[in-house]
């Protein structure tokens, strides 16, 4: 069964920093562009990091130089990295796989509440 | 950066109505537009990528067409598992910059 899993997720406080953790399955991990994505409660979708199968990695302007995606082929994991954490980033993280130039796999997403 | 726009951002229909929903983009995507539905606790479900691809499992009463700016998704005749949120992304320049439409949520009339 294709599967991607998050962990990591918790309180923390302002100015903290947490790391992610995505575990795919099912699939030839190496091979795809993945991505991470949020979702504050009652909101839309935003995209966080795309990174491609060679490691490239991109971000929009709202966490650049704050959020680290890599990723592990050998352990098929996927990690997000986020430092300087403020309010705003509270929110539930979803990783997801690229496929068709659309995300067609995505995990059941980890909760990140930045918080005093 | 490329900004998407959905509307209507909320809809009511009935059960057996067609539907349909707009997203333009600020910048052609030429067919780089997909649209997923989610429901309330669950992760997005990819429906249609690449403009009007649907993908596996998905019905075929959801169809998408467009171009350059301007998108459109359809669902033909509306069933009760159909009443959700559904948002549109762009993937012009994946993965180096992808965004999301804020959103159409579809309820009940």
């Amino acid at each position: 069964e294709v599967q991607l899993v998050e962990s990591g997720g918790g309180l923390v406080q302002p100015g903290g920093s947490l790391r992610l953790s995505c575990a795919a399955s099912g699939f030839t991990f190496s091979s795809y562009d993945m991505h991470w994505v949020r979702q504050v409660t009652g909101k839309g979708l935003e995209w966080v990091s795309g990174i491609g199968a060679a490691g490239d990695t991109f971000y929009p302007g709202s966490v650049k130089g704050r959020f680290t995606s890599s990723r592990e082929n050998a352990k098929n994991s996927l990690y997000l990295q986020m430092n300087s954490l403020t309010a705003g980033d509270t929110a539930v993280y979803y990783c997801a796989r690229e496929w068709g130039s659309g995300m067609d796999v995505w995990g059941q997403g980890t909760t990140v509440t930045v918080s005093s | 950066d490329i900004q998407m726009t959905q509307s209507p951002s909320s809809l009511s229909a009935f059960v057996g109505d067609r539907v349909t929903i707009t997203c333009r983009a600020s910048q052609s995507i030429t067919r780089y537009l997909n649209w997923y539905q989610e429901k309330p606790g669950k992760a997005p479900k990819l429906l249609i990528y690449a403009t009007s691809t649907l993908q596996s499992g998905v019905p075929s009463r959801f169809s998408g067409s467009g171009s350059g700016t301007d998108f459109t998704l359809t669902i033909s005749s509306l069933q009760p598992e159909d009443f959700a949120t559904y948002y549109c992304q762009q993937s012009y320049n994946t993965p180096r910059g992808i965004t999301f439409g804020q959103g159409t949520r579809l309820e009940i009339k």
